[in-house]
């Protein structure tokens, strides 16, 4: 069946240094990818997003890239601040209405001050 | 708006009881999911609706039923819980499909005993 696969399982950074979290997805027909942010005891929430057509977005501190030959996408966080510190998941779509979401198996990143 | 609801938050079942977890959104979004999160797997699609009367299946559908008739609410109903469906269960909903911002409810953790 389809897959996500997200490294690292968990992460840990100095306050104000980068954090990279990626992604591979197996279903080439995927053409959108969101990013959420999970805290603790909430719902997942979605930080950032980019589809197929687009190779790069950024927002503020947050940027996705997606290389569509290799089937991966990568979720960079700079200047990291203690609020960075959550469970972060990636997720892939087809745009067929018979396809299904799919996530990663999220990432824990924590921010050491 | 209160967003997604979902209640109970917490509930405790023993093997073959059956119980109903409810969803309610006040944001007229016409698509509707429910996901199981368990831990190192990421969140797995269960059940969706594209608008009221309509519903299918997800990737882990086996042991749910759902229906839909408002477009503010999709009830979840285990009609005979098993120690596997223990687990953080989060409805979703979206104006239109999978291929946008999805707003998570805060969950409902499930223990079967």
């Amino acid at each position: 069946g389809e897959n996500v696969e997200q490294h690292p399982s968990t992460l840990s950074v100095q306050e104000g240094d980068s954090a990279v979290i990626k992604c591979t997805y197996s279903d080439s027909a995927s053409n959108y990818f969101p990013w959420y942010k999970q805290e603790l005891g909430k719902g997942p929430q979605l930080i950032i997003d980019i589809r197929s057509n687009v190779g790069e977005k950024k927002d503020q501190r947050i940027a996705v890239t997606l290389n569509k030959t290799a089937k991966h996408f990568s979720l960079h966080i700079t200047e990291t601040q203690p609020e960075d510190s959550a469970v972060y998941f990636c997720a892939a779509v087809g745009y067929s209405s018979a396809s299904k979401i799919i996530f990663g198996s999220g990432t824990r990143l924590s921010i050491r001050p | 708006n209160a967003g997604v609801t979902q209640t109970p938050k917490f509930q405790v079942l023993k093997t073959g009881q059956s119980m109903t977890l409810q969803c309610a959104q006040d944001m007229n979004h016409e698509y509707m999911s429910w996901y199981r999160q368990d831990p190192g797997m990421g969140l797995r699609l269960i059940h969706y609706s594209v608008g009221a009367g309509i519903t299918d299946q997800g990737e882990v559908p086996n042991g749910y039923n759902v229906s839909r008739s408002t477009t503010e609410d999709f009830p979840l109903r285990l009609l005979s819980a098993a120690p596997s469906q223990t687990s953080v269960y989060f409805c979703a909903s979206s104006y239109s499909g999978q291929q946008e911002a999805q707003y998570f409810g805060p969950g409902t953790r499930l223990l079967v005993l």
